[in-house]
């Protein structure tokens, strides 16, 4: 059964921290890795990771993938409170040919004090 | 550009009664998933969507069920509704294909079952 974990499950910080959330992931047919942010209720997207060792970034936000010791972390610098939300990291796979599905972690809840 | 918009956005009802939500995927996208919430848990995933027809399904019982229609909008059924399906549930649509592999997701229906 695939599976994914998210580490920590729960992190508070101050303003201008930087945070490491991590997550790794034992499924068959890999495809991509992504990581989405739910603020309130739609998760939204963030990074796909598909290749081993390059780095994603966007702005304060950056993420990478190790395909060999199947993890992947996201970063992000000095922390703002609008980045308090749950991060979700989310491993696609294939299944039968073309039928593809995401399997998520539990999540990382960030908590941002001024 | 319309997302993906579910309906409604809340919802409660009670223990055996019968539950549709629907959903409508962001224009060009022609695959349809739903994942099912719990609190503090991450999304899991119930089914996909594509030609009208299930593709792939997740470890949920035949009480759950769904339908595409021509437009590509979907509804998910669930029947004889338990207290443990009270949960956030997601509809995501994509676009078929290797390479697309990103999912867009709705702000969700909360059920709540009592």
């Amino acid at each position: 059964e695939d599976k994914v974990v998210q580490s920590p499950l729960s992190l508070v910080v101050h303003e201008g921290d930087t945070v490491t959330l991590n997550c790794s992931y034992e499924v068959t047919n890999f495809r991509s890795l992504l990581w989405y942010k739910q603020e309130k209720k739609a998760p939204t997207f963030l990074f796909m990771l598909t290749s081993s060792g390059i780095e994603k970034k966007s702005g304060r936000l950056s993420s990478i993938l190790d395909k060999k010791e199947l993890f992947s972390i996201l970063n992000i610098t000095a922390t703002q409170t609008g980045d308090s939300a749950i991060y979700l990291c989310a491993v696609g796979s294939y299944s039968g040919g073309s039928n593809y599905k995401l399997t998520f972690g539990k999540g990382t809840l960030l908590t941002v004090n001024p | 550009d319309a997302g993906v918009t579910q309906s409604p956005t809340h919802l409660i009802k009670t223990r055996g009664q019968q539950v549709t939500l629907r959903c409508s995927p962001k224009s060009g996208h022609d695959t349809v998933s739903w994942y099912q919430q719990a609190l503090g848990q991450g999304p899991q995933f119930i089914f996909q969507y594509y030609e009208e027809e299930e593709r792939q399904r997740g470890n949920f019982p035949d009480r759950f069920s769904g339908h595409q229609f021509p437009n590509y909008s979907s509804e998910l059924n669930v029947n004889a509704l338990l207290l443990g399906d009270s949960a956030l549930y997601l509809c995501a649509s994509s676009l078929a294909g290797l390479l697309n592999e990103k999912l867009f997701f709705g702000s969700g229906t909360q059920l709540s079952v009592l």
